[in-house]
């Protein structure tokens, strides 16, 4: 099958640590985002990347860090800097259709739950 | 700057009306428009988008939307609401043009279908 997949569904963090969530995309697509989702404010950007080896910070970038070394993945690094990290994450790729055939729709991974305990 | 707004936080229908979830958007430039809807514990699915021509648009699920350029607007539309359609439902606006390709999300609105 074809889609994004993100990994794991659940994940508990623990004061003071690292943690990795996964994405990864076999629909070929260029550009993957990652966004937070907590109760009441909507979608909110925290990275995205264009292209491989490329990637810029979105509106809420402070306290995570990803990588793109392959066209496929994306993984989001929430460090222990980001103070309150307890929230929905997910992880997202955009097709490159022409705009004559409706493209550059943007495709959503089923989301990971991220807890601090 | 780009926005936004889903003037509702819930919509309440009963089962076989027709509903109707708002949106309206503030972009320099011509728009893309989404709307996408997500059931619990879930990511988000496409239902539709306007990029050009018809400002009508039919989408996934038997839910359509008009794009109304005077008024800012996509509302989402749907003829005759089903007990399944229950779930929270969000606009999207990217401009076109920008060097980022950003999409922007409103704050969500909750859909609640009674039978």
């Amino acid at each position: 099958d074809g889609g994004i997949t993100q990994s794991p569904k659940y994940l508990f963090r623990k004061e003071g640590q690292n943690v990795t969530l996964s994405c990864e995309q076999n629909l070929n697509h260029d550009a993957m985002y990652w966004y937070r989702q907590d109760p009441g404010q909507g979608l909110r950007l925290i990275y995205y990347s264009q292209i491989v080896n490329d990637f810029q910070k979105g509106d809420i970038a402070e306290g995570y860090s990803v990588s793109r070394e392959k066209k496929e993945s994306f993984p989001l690094t929430v460090t222990s800097a980001q103070k309150n990290p307890t929230a929905f994450y997910l992880c997202a790729s955009r097709d490159r259709g022409h705009s004559s055939s409706g493209g550059n729709t943007i495709y959503f991974g089923e989301g990971s739950w991220l807890t601090v305990v | 700057a780009q926005s936004v707004a889903q003037p509702e936080d819930q919509v309440n229908v009963a089962e076989g009306n027709p509903l109707t979830v708002k949106c309206t958007y503030s972009v320099s430039g011509n728009p893309y428009l989404f709307w996408y809807v997500q059931y619990p514990n879930r990511g988000l699915q496409f239902l539709l988008k306007y990029i050009t021509g018809d400002n009508l648009v039919k989408g996934s699920y038997g839910f359509e939307a008009e794009f109304n350029k005077s008024q800012t607007s996509f509302h989402l539309k749907k003829p005759s609401a089903l007990v399944s359609d229950s779930a929270l439902y969000f606009c999207a606006v990217r401009a076109l043009g920008g060097a980022t390709n950003k999409l922007i999300f409103g704050t969500g609105t909750l859909l609640a279908v009674q039978p």
